[in-house]
């Protein structure tokens, strides 16, 4: 089925440091949303955005809707090893009403 | 605040066997989705209960099916189980109106098919 394209695929980093992760469709959204998943869990709601342009934060985590609509951008400030996960983005809306479309993730790595 | 909760937590199964799946929404929440995520992929979209009714539907195949009850809690049914059937099974809540893409997961069933 159809999946966004996440990016990077995986990130190491050190405790501290700011982390930037983005999404890109070829489809236009209504809707992006972003989810953290630990090992063995369901995805975690992070950050929904509704606007094109739109920049909203959740503590540590900043998070944009690309004003094309096609795109998003993850951004986490001042890593902590709780950090670790796999970061999911989701697109929703225009013609897939109810449905979330999810990018591959990406793994993100916090070394103290 | 009772989240979404699902059952079973594991479940292993022979091909070509049936299994039922179950999901109780987070409470106040009347629509279910149901996801499917492979080893190392992002969550596959099933199909969306809403008024005991599928609202919408993914690319499965009519081996998927559901089920919403009057309680909002749902089922996920898959018939005549294939290896590639082997995956974590995802139930997400939300409420309907214009908020309902931001879906609640519950912490998924983890289904082997040997």
């Amino acid at each position: 089925g159809q999946q966004l394209n996440q990016s990077p695929q995986s990130m190491f980093i050190q405790e501290g440091e700011d982390v930037s992760m983005n999404c890109t469709s070829s489809s236009i959204f209504n809707t992006w949303l972003w989810y953290k998943q630990d090992p063995g869990e369901g995805p975690v709601l992070l950050i929904a955005l509704y606007k094109a342009g739109e920049l909203t934060s959740n503590g540590r985590l900043t998070a944009q809707f690309g004003i094309t609509r096609k795109d998003s951008f993850l951004n986490i400030s001042a890593s902590i090893p709780s950090d670790v996960g796999i970061y999911f983005c989701a697109g929703a809306g225009g013609t897939s009403y109810g449905k979330l479309t999810f990018g591959q993730g990406t793994i993100l790595t916090v070394h103290p | 605040d009772a989240g979404v909760t699902q059952s079973p937590t594991h479940l292993i199964k022979t091909r070509g066997q049936q299994v039922t799946l179950r999901c109780s929404p987070k409470s106040g929440h009347d629509t279910v989705s149901w996801y499917q995520q492979a080893l190392g992929q992002g969550p596959q979209f099933i199909f969306q209960y809403y008024e005991e009714e599928e609202r919408q539907r993914g690319n499965f195949p009519d081996r998927f099916s559901g089920h919403q009850f009057p309680n909002y809690s749902s089922e996920l049914n898959v018939n005549a189980l294939l290896l590639g059937d082997s995956a974590l099974y995802l139930c997400a809540s939300s409420l309907s109106g214009s908020d309902s893409y931001e879906q609640y997961f519950g912490p998924g069933t983890r289904l082997t098919v040997t």
